[in-house]
């Protein structure tokens, strides 16, 4: 079985400020992680991903997530805020093998203070 | 290319009623998704299908349904809605050759139900 834990449902920042967002995973084998970010009345679409290769990925919009096997976590980072990152954020898992389906986290809302 | 797209994009029933929804996948995608995002709720996998058949069904109801078609466009069915079936209704697509198994995601139907 797998699952991810977002830590922190709402997030305020201030514009400029730093942003963290949370995530924690559980998986018996080695997993894939996502992040995916969803904007007011619209669909998901895909911040960055970790597949086993780099453990520091790089994705749009100036974020960046690391994984680390040892705190079974994939955080994602952005070092200066944009009021256009307000927005809903969700950390997903699945794994080699599995039935393939993303299991998501609870989402995080990002609030970017003027 | 075009992307996933869904239809209807809004869709209000009563109790009792039954709802249709559509998604069209992404060209030369053969897997197709379904999650619920009810409010408060997250995320939650409702169906995977691929080459025509489901694949895998999340902890829903029989009165969740749904098919693929020839040309792996989908249809997820509701039957006898309650109150409680009101969410934003998300089609993804992927391309069963790839292994990190990203998926696309489109806009969403959004299901309200008096």
């Amino acid at each position: 079985a797998q699952s991810v834990t977002q830590l922190g449902s709402h997030v305020s920042v201030s514009e400029g400020a730093l942003v963290l967002l949370r995530c924690n995973y559980s998986s018996s084998v080695p997993p894939y992680l996502f992040w995916y970010v969803q904007y007011p009345n619209q669909g998901l679409q895909l911040l960055l991903k970790y597949t086993s290769a780099a453990t520091l990925v790089k994705g749009i919009n100036g974020f960046e997530a690391e994984f680390k096997k040892s705190e079974t976590s994939f955080h994602l980072t952005k070092p200066s805020a944009h009021m256009s990152d307000a927005a809903e954020y969700f950390c997903a898992v699945t794994s080699r093998g599995s039935a393939r389906q993303l299991t998501f986290g609870s989402g995080t809302q990002l609030t970017v203070l003027p | 290319e075009a992307g996933v797209t869904q239809s209807p994009t809004h869709l209000i029933k009563t109790r009792g009623q039954q709802a249709t929804l559509r998604c069209s996948p992404i060209s030369g995608h053969t897997s197709v998704y379904w999650y619920q995002q009810a409010l408060g709720l997250g995320l939650q996998f409702l169906l995977w299908y691929d080459e025509g058949e489901e694949r895998n069904r999340g902890n829903f109801p029989p009165r969740f349904s749904g098919r693929q078609f020839p040309n792996y466009s989908s249809e997820l069915n509701v039957n006898a809605l309650e109150l409680e079936d009101s969410a934003l209704y998300l089609c993804a697509s992927s391309s069963r050759d790839r292994v990190d198994n990203v998926l696309t995601f489109g806009a969403g139907s959004r299901l309200t139900v008096l």
